[in-house]
């Protein structure tokens, strides 16, 4: 069964860049027709899905976020990462990897999230 | 974006209670209507896929149904461990939006 661990910094300063990665052991970020997406959790937004990548690198992102986010595969190390730049209070959120089976199924696998505050 | 609109809020029940809790589309997402479970510090947690479908572990009291823009969850005999936070999420388009949410709280 597949499982994914998210890990970075938990603090992050306003303007500055937001970077996550998130881990996937029990299944390959390669193969497959696997999903893999960064969604995040505040108090003011509820669940906000961010974007997500497929294999090969095709992406796609929420529009309300695409010109600040990116989200890259390291097929090496089995993991895949989030970039969010130019961070806001409203970035704070607890930040969660997870996966879908295609393009238009549930979420079935996810992190265990990571609390994100911006904050100087 | 399509809007989801989940209802109540939040929702008070005894164990052994069955309890509905409604999620309607802004517009039609076809069957492509999830909903998931969370509990406090916990990642949200898959219980119904394509608006009836168990996933798998997830007991049969459980049940969703609806198509197009208006869907349910039901959970009949609560039980002491399902008093959570639920979420609709709909899977039909990008962005992917989830409901805001409704608490199922003990009475």
């Amino acid at each position: 069964q597949v499982q994914l661990q998210e890990s970075g910094p938990g603090v992050v300063k306003p303007s500055q860049t937001l970077s996550l990665t998130c881990n996937v052991s029990g299944g390959s970020i390669s193969s497959g027709s696997n999903y893999w997406s960064w969604v995040r959790q505040s108090a003011g937004k509820g669940l906000e899905w961010i974007g997500r990548m497929y294999s090969g690198g095709i992406t796609k992102y929420n529009p309300s976020l695409e010109t600040r986010v990116t989200i890259v595969a390291d097929a090496a190390k089995n993991q895949f990462s989030l970039k969010l730049s130019s961070v806001t209070d409203a970035d704070t959120a607890v930040y969660y990897c997870a996966r879908a089976l295609s393009a238009a199924r549930p979420f079935d696998s996810w992190g265990q999230g990571i609390l994100v505050t911006v904050s100087s | 974006d399509i809007q989801m609109t989940q209802s109540p809020s939040s929702l008070s029940a005894s164990v052994g209670d069955s309890v509905t809790i409604t999620c309607r589309a802004s517009q039609n997402i076809g069957p492509y209507l999830n909903w998931y479970q969370q509990k406090p510090g916990r990642a949200p947690h898959l219980l119904i896929y394509t608006a009836s479908n168990l996933h798998r572990g997830v007991p049969s009291r459980f049940t969703g149904s609806g198509v197009g823009t208006d869907f349910t969850l039901t959970i009949s005999s609560l039980q002491p461990e399902d008093f959570a936070t639920y979420y609709c999420q709909q899977s039909d388009t990008i962005p992917y939006i989830f409901g805001q949410g409704t608490n199922l709280e003990i009475k």
